[in-house]
């Protein structure tokens, strides 16, 4: 099993633009969540899917964030457009109807 | 207040030395915990679940307080491999929150 997939590692992009993050969850999972971690907050749920349904997205900070699940072996964390303050690691873990939450890699984002 | 709230540290010690960290959290509804261990610039890993009755996987010892709604993790005989940051988690109407973590170096 090749465990959550995370694209792309890291990111450097310029304030005002648009960033995609994407998620591919372990397979047969139904659950899919997206965390961000910073130093000052920890990590924090922005999101989660369950069997490709948005259940709880009182986590994302703001309408500049969007995330989208269109089918059961991928998702996407949409910023735009990018602020400096978005500058985090971004955590996406699935899990299967019971609990036992694995993360991916997570992706490294700095704006400038 | 945040929902799970941990001592920082960071906790220095020696190797062989036993250290515990604490942890608390707010929602007295939550309904599973958890002890989580992220190395330096890695994702979060599960360690251990913790139960009500207490248990313990080898070195570890986790144990739950609900009426304190306080959890703790123990770590006997420290290894320099154990230097990391511990995560308690709980687990809120299936949703895992985080606390920000302790972080625990164990030096020669």
């Amino acid at each position: 099993d090749a465990g959550v997939i995370q694209s792309p590692r890291h990111e450097v992009t310029e304030m005002g633009q648009e960033v995609t993050l994407r998620c591919k969850p372990i397979s047969g999972h139904n659950s899919l969540f997206w965390y961000r971690q910073t130093m000052m907050r920890g990590l924090e749920l922005l999101i989660y899917f369950n069997n490709n349904v948005p259940i709880d997205d009182s986590g994302m900070p703001e309408d500049r964030f969007s995330a989208k699940m269109p089918n059961a072996s991928f998702s996407t964390l949409k910023i735009q457009p990018s602020e400096p303050r978005d500058s985090a690691v971004y955590f996406c873990a699935s899990s299967p109807r019971d609990y036992g939450y694995t993360f991916g890699s997570g992706t490294r984002l700095t704006v400038v | 207040r945040k929902e799970v709230e941990q001592d920082p540290g960071p906790f220095n010690v020696p190797e062989g030395a036993t250290v515990a960290f604490n942890c608390t959290y707010s929602n007295s509804a939550s309904q599973s915990f958890f002890w989580y261990r992220q190395d330096c610039r890695k994702e979060p890993k599960l360690l251990m679940s913790v139960y009500s009755s207490g248990n313990e996987d080898g070195r570890f010892t986790a144990q739950l307080n609900r009426a304190s709604q306080y959890i703790s993790l123990l770590i006997r005989d420290s290894k320099l491999s154990d230097s990391a940051t511990y995560l308690c988690v709980v687990n809120n109407a299936d949703k895992l929150i985080f606390g920000t973590g302790t972080r625990l170096q164990v030096f020669p």
